[in-house]
């Protein structure tokens, strides 16, 4: 069974900082991962998809890179804003029986203070 | 501009009260989703439909009932069997292509027991 860890659950940064938050899977048979952005109360905004046979893809201030053998991915934001302040969730597409399934991390919560 | 719509925005359900909530979209995808969100845990699948007529459980489907009789439409009710039903609900689709493309949500509906 996939499982999806991100840590940390949460952090405070200052404006302008750079920062990178993390995504561990268990199960390296996927076929993509991807990164939602969550404001309180709010639906999800895709903000990065990566396919399983590519390294990163980037999007503006964001950078997304995936290591798929280590279970691994990043996301990293530039120069941090306040408006950046939200929850960011990773999930993987994965082979669930005869079907595809998204596996969903807890989430990051990140705070960009002024 | 096509996206998924969710409505209401808030329900509120009582006691042995069956509610259905609304998911449409306007973006000529095949698949559409239902997950639950609760605080603390990661989304949880409830239902998932791949094509017009058919549906299949997810990981959470007990107390929850779906129809797909349109593409753009999937709706989902939440009957009084399902014993713990105050969360946030959010719907998504994908095209078949969902390893390419992965998958676009709604904003959510938060679902409340008075």
């Amino acid at each position: 069974k996939q499982e999806v860890t991100q840590i940390p659950a949460a952090l405070s940064v200052p404006e302008g900082e750079n920062l990178v938050l993390n995504c561990s899977f268990t199960d390296s048979a996927i076929y993509n991962l991807q990164w939602f952005r969550q404001d309180p109360g709010k639906g999800l905004t895709s903000l990065l998809l990566i396919q399983s046979s590519q390294r990163e893809q980037t999007s503006g201030r964001l950078n997304a890179s995936l290591d798929k053998s280590s279970g691994r991915s990043t996301l990293y934001i530039a120069a941090s804003q306040p408006g950046d302040s939200a929850t960011y969730l990773c999930a993987v597409l994965g082979l669930s029986g005869t079907a595809s399934k998204l596996t969903f991390g807890t989430g990051t919560r990140l705070q960009v203070t002024l | 501009d096509g996206g998924i719509t969710q409505s209401p925005k808030y329900l509120f359900r009582k006691e042995g009260q069956n509610v259905t909530l609304s998911c449409e979209q306007n973006l000529n995808h095949d698949a559409m989703y239902w997950y639950r969100q609760d605080p603390g845990q990661g989304l949880r699948l409830i239902y998932y439909s791949q094509i017009v007529n058919d549906f299949q459980k997810g990981d959470i489907a007990e107390g929850y009932s779906v129809s797909r009789e349109k593409k753009e439409s999937f709706p989902l009710t939440v009957t009084s069997a399902q014993k713990n039903p105050t969360a946030f609900y959010l719907c998504a689709s994908s095209t078949r292509s969902v390893t390419s493309y992965g998958y676009t949500f709604g904003s959510g509906t938060r679902l409340t027991v008075v």
